[in-house]
């Protein structure tokens, strides 16, 4: 079956745009995470969502990062204002259900978002 | 807060051999401990897990883990090395109290010599 798609696969943006990145999770799975990896780190918690709420929003690193999941299947990371440190590679992860924590995640390929 | 550390930023073995790719963590409660594994161009996918039960884990193409609560390590081997096996691997820890929240490491890069 379908896996966990994202668009645009890169976005170039210049600093104090605003940008948008979709995320499609696998059909049926309740529990959708962003990342955030830059060059030569892991893959670092942004935003975690169980059904269409955000269960723990506690990665997101300031008040210019948002995501919506309105639908509780496809979710938008929203970027106010972009800076060059935003600069790095958007993952998005989907699980069957989040609630208990013992699911693994399944990843999306990521937007690769650079800010000029 | 939660914590994981890959010592080891490259692991080099020839292939036959066994390998062994470090794994230590740091997390309030019991840990779920994940191992996943990203090829070139590739998204992360999912290789093992400890949740409860056997120490020892067995995962997918050969590979396996295992947990040791007092040395709070999750240590992943394989008996014989393949060439195709070279690639970058993360260890990822979350609480059983907080089930979203994932911490990852910095990533091994394992390269497999013919």
């Amino acid at each position: 079956g379908a896996g966990v798609s994202q668009t645009p696969s890169n976005k170039v943006t210049e600093k104090g745009k605003y940008v948008e990145l979709r995320c499609d999770p696998i059909s049926g799975h309740t529990a959708l995470y962003w990342y955030r990896q830059s060059l030569g780190q892991g893959p670092e918690f942004l935003i975690y969502f169980q059904g269409t709420g955000a269960a723990d929003d506690s990665g997101l690193p300031n008040d210019r990062f948002f995501a919506v999941r309105p639908e509780g299947s496809v979710s938008t990371l929203k970027i106010q204002r972009t800076e060059r440190g935003d600069s790095a590679v958007y993952l998005c992860a989907s699980s069957p259900d989040g609630l208990a924590g013992v699911n693994e995640q399944f990843f999306g390929p990521g937007t690769r978002l650079t800010v000029l | 807060a939660q914590s994981v550390a890959q010592p080891e930023d490259q692991v080099n073995v020839a292939e036959g051999n066994p390998l062994t790719v470090k794994c230590t963590y740091s997390v309030s409660g019991n840990p779920y401990l994940f191992w996943y594994v990203q090829y070139p161009n590739r998204g992360l996918q999912f290789l093992l897990k400890y949740i409860t039960g056997d120490n020892l884990v067995k995962g997918s193409y050969g590979f396996e883990a295992e947990f040791n609560k007092s040395q709070t390590s999750f240590h992943l081997k394989k008996p014989s090395a393949l060439v195709s096996d070279s690639a970058l691997y993360f260890c990822a820890v979350r609480p059983n109290t907080n089930a979203g929240k994932s911490t990852f490491g910095d990533g091994t890069t394992l390269t497999v010599k013919p």
